[in-house]
């Protein structure tokens, strides 16, 4: 079964301090990994797209990266803006473009 | 400023009601997808669509839910009857089908069951 797992579910930081957020994939054929954003009462909002191993994308303070088995979005320098909770997701959920969204995490950045 | 627009963006209602859902897609996009978002089970994909036909409906409970797409600036999403575990915000997506995996989302209907 094609799962997306994220770690960690929760994670306060200083405003400030960077970290890194984790998306681990077992989807057969990946098609693409996609990274979004949602803030509370809204949809997700999409941020990135990687495709292959090595791949790298770039977006103000954050950074996706792709393995062959994970992603992760490394936020540099964070501001109170930046929280919000963060998606990964990958092709695989119910046909050829349905898409497979692990739980996320939710972000928090203390001023 | 094209986006996905839902209504109605709160329905509460009572356990055994028909609650209808809709969507309008932003113009020119030729995928439109049905999601659920809960606490416990996250987003969850329902049915979608591809140029109006329906693709895959293998997410949604088959005796309660129904999916549509009337024309192309419409989808609806129906409950009948809905259930207290039909709480949840019921989210509409659409894509160009051109770069697979960026969707846009509609802000979502919050739907309570009593």
């Amino acid at each position: 079964e094609d799962q997306v797992t994220q770690s960690p579910e929760a994670l306060r930081l200083q405003e400030g301090e960077s970290s890194s957020l984790n998306c681990s994939y077992t989807v057969s054929g990946l098609r693409g990994l996609f990274w979004y954003r949602q803030d509370p009462g809204k949809g997700p909002e999409f941020l990135f797209t990687l495709y292959s191993a090595g791949e790298e994308k770039e977006k103000e303070r954050l950074k996706a990266t792709l393995t062959k088995k994970e992603s992760f979005l490394h936020i540099t320098a964070p501001k109170p803006e930046d929280s919000a909770t963060y998606l990964c997701a990958a092709p695989g959920g119910g046909g050829a473009d349905g898409l497979t969204f692990g739980k996320g995490t939710h972000l928090i950045i203390q001023p | 400023d094209a986006r996905v627009t839902q209504t109605p963006r709160h329905k509460v209602t009572e356990m055994g009601q028909e609650v209808t859902m809709r969507c309008q897609p932003i113009l020119g996009h030729n995928t439109v997808f049905w999601y659920r978002q809960t606490m416990m089970q996250g987003l969850e994909l329902l049915a979608y669509f591809r140029n109006r036909a329906p693709l895959d409906d293998s997410g949604m409970p088959k005796d309660r839910f129904s999916a549509e797409m009337p024309d192309a600036t419409l989808a609806t999403l129906k409950i009948q009857p809905s259930e207290p575990r039909d709480s949840a915000v019921y989210f509409c997506a659409s894509g160009s089908g051109q770069v697979t995996g960026e969707l846009f989302f509609g802000e979502g209907s919050r739907l309570t069951v009593l």
